[in-house]
């Protein structure tokens, strides 16, 4: 079946330092793929979006690659700031259902320190 | 700009009491999902609907329910709760897109708490 994996936080970082979070993933056909950012005590906000292979994603400073290849979607930001803590999903949507529900990674938790 | 409006944002109930949490959808959007997202856990589907008719069912227990109802809202109906039932329980809204998917936009989510 369908699958995502992302690496294991938390993820510590000082302010403006360079963010990568990993995500690879499993699926049969093509699926789109995006990443989520939720914030303590909120909801899941799309981050970012990729729906076929070599798109680039990119929204607020964060950018991720849609890698076929190597079946990856790996999240950067050149610079993070304080207000980027949060916890960051990965996710495909299932191309086999009509209605596309989407499959998450577990997460991974981003702490930035002033 | 209109968003997914969930209620109640938190709830708590009893074992075996019986919960309803309701989703209102963006406007126009005709595609509702639920998910449900334990501690610490990522979000697992529930089921979907697509224009009042369900269109997918995932890892639902047979002691929840849900609908969507002609005005679009959907509610999920759970009965005889169980503590592993206390949970963070998203509704999304979406409709089919100008690149061909279906880009889910989430509620702020129902906090149930089992006791």
């Amino acid at each position: 079946g369908n699958s995502v994996t992302q690496m294991e936080g938390p993820v510590t970082l000082s302010e403006e330092a360079f963010l990568t979070i990993n995500c690879t993933y499993t699926a049969t056909g093509y699926p789109s793929l995006f990443w989520y950012v939720q914030y303590p005590g909120e909801g899941l906000q799309l981050l970012l979006k990729a729906t076929k292979a070599d798109d680039k994603g990119s929204n607020k400073g964060f950018e991720a690659t849609y890698r076929k290849e190597t079946t990856s979607f790996h999240l950067e930001k050149g610079s993070v700031q304080v207000s980027d803590s949060a916890v960051y999903f990965c996710a495909l949507s299932d191309m086999n259902t009509g209605f596309q529900k989407l499959v998450f990674g577990t997460g991974t938790r981003l702490l930035v320190s002033p | 700009a209109a968003g997914v409006i969930q209620s109640p944002r938190h709830l708590i109930k009893e074992k075996r009491e019986t919960a309803t949490l309701k989703c209102y959808p963006i406007p126009r959007h005709d595609t509702v999902y639920w998910y449900q997202q334990g501690p610490g856990q990522d979000p697992q589907f529930l089921i979907s609907f697509y224009e009042k008719m369900q269109s997918d069912k995932g890892s639902i227990p047979d002691r929840f329910s849900a609908q969507q109802f002609s005005d679009y809202h959907s509610e999920l109906n759970m009965s005889s709760l169980e503590l592993g039932d206390s949970a963070l329980y998203f509704c999304a809204s979406s409709s089919f897109g100008s690149e061909g998917i279906y880009e889910q936009y989430f509620g702020p989510g129902t906090r149930l708490t089992v006791t």
